[in-house]
């Protein structure tokens, strides 16, 4: 147990509402990344931090946005959720030897 | 975009066989390869992490081996069980942007074991 944490673990929502997913972690990690998955396409990322207020974009970061306040928290806005954002959500952090350590995943429904 | 591709997508297999799949990855600024094992309902974990061409990695059952001149990586299950089956996934990691750590992940093969 890497000690990740994230909720809601689901969560339906109206296109056009804004919705936040968090990740909490315990581990002091530095790295943190926010991934989707969908059929076909695998594991996506969508944004990563490397330090407190430190982010960056991945491969799929339109209508996403991301904060890092604190070590331990990371956390995923979707301004105005599209349908298109209908997903599983997966949290990681990078471990001692480089290995990435998920959390549960959020399934997300926009309607 | 980089390419991570993994064959096969699928594969069923008897109980007690071996089996092995492939991950292809860009043969340039190569740091790492991951391989992860993803049972349904539950997060991917972590089965081995390679830096080195040559490198072979055994866990069990489950070994890998790596090439990074040819940008391709073989995951082997020797004598399948059922609790095997899962989608197997790679993922490359790249020192272009060293420091900035960040994993590109093939689709997966789906493993299922038959009783």
């Amino acid at each position: 147990d890497a000690g990740i944490t994230q909720s809601p673990r689901h969560k339906v929502t109206e296109t056009g509402t804004p919705v936040t997913l968090r990740c909490h972690q315990t581990e002091n990690h530095r790295y943190m990344y926010w991934y989707r998955q969908d059929p076909g396409h695998g594991l996506r990322l969508i944004h990563y931090s490397y330090g407190v207020k430190d982010t960056d974009k991945g491969e799929v970061s339109d209508g996403y946005s991301v904060s890092r306040s604190k070590t331990e928290d990371f956390l995923l806005t979707l301004e105005s959720a599209t349908s298109s954002q209908t997903s599983v959500y997966f949290c990681a952090i990078t471990g001692d030897r480089g290995e990435a350590f998920f959390g549960q995943g959020t399934r997300l429904t926009v309607v | 975009i980089l390419n991570v591709e993994q064959s096969p997508q699928s594969l069923h297999v008897q109980e007690g066989d071996s089996t092995n799949f492939t991950c292809s990855f860009p043969s340039s600024n190569f740091y790492a390869l991951h391989w992860y094992r993803w049972e349904t309902a539950k997060s991917p974990e972590a089965l081995f992490v390679m830096t080195l061409n040559g490198d072979e990695k055994k866990k069990g059952r489950i070994s890998a081996t790596l090439n990074t001149k040819e940008g391709y990586s073989y995951l082997y299950i020797k004598g399948s069980q059922p609790e095997d089956s899962a989608t197997y996934l790679c993922a490359f990691e790249t020192g272009f942007n060293f420091g900035n750590e960040k994993l590109t992940f093939g689709t997966g093969t789906r493993l299922t074991i038959i009783p």
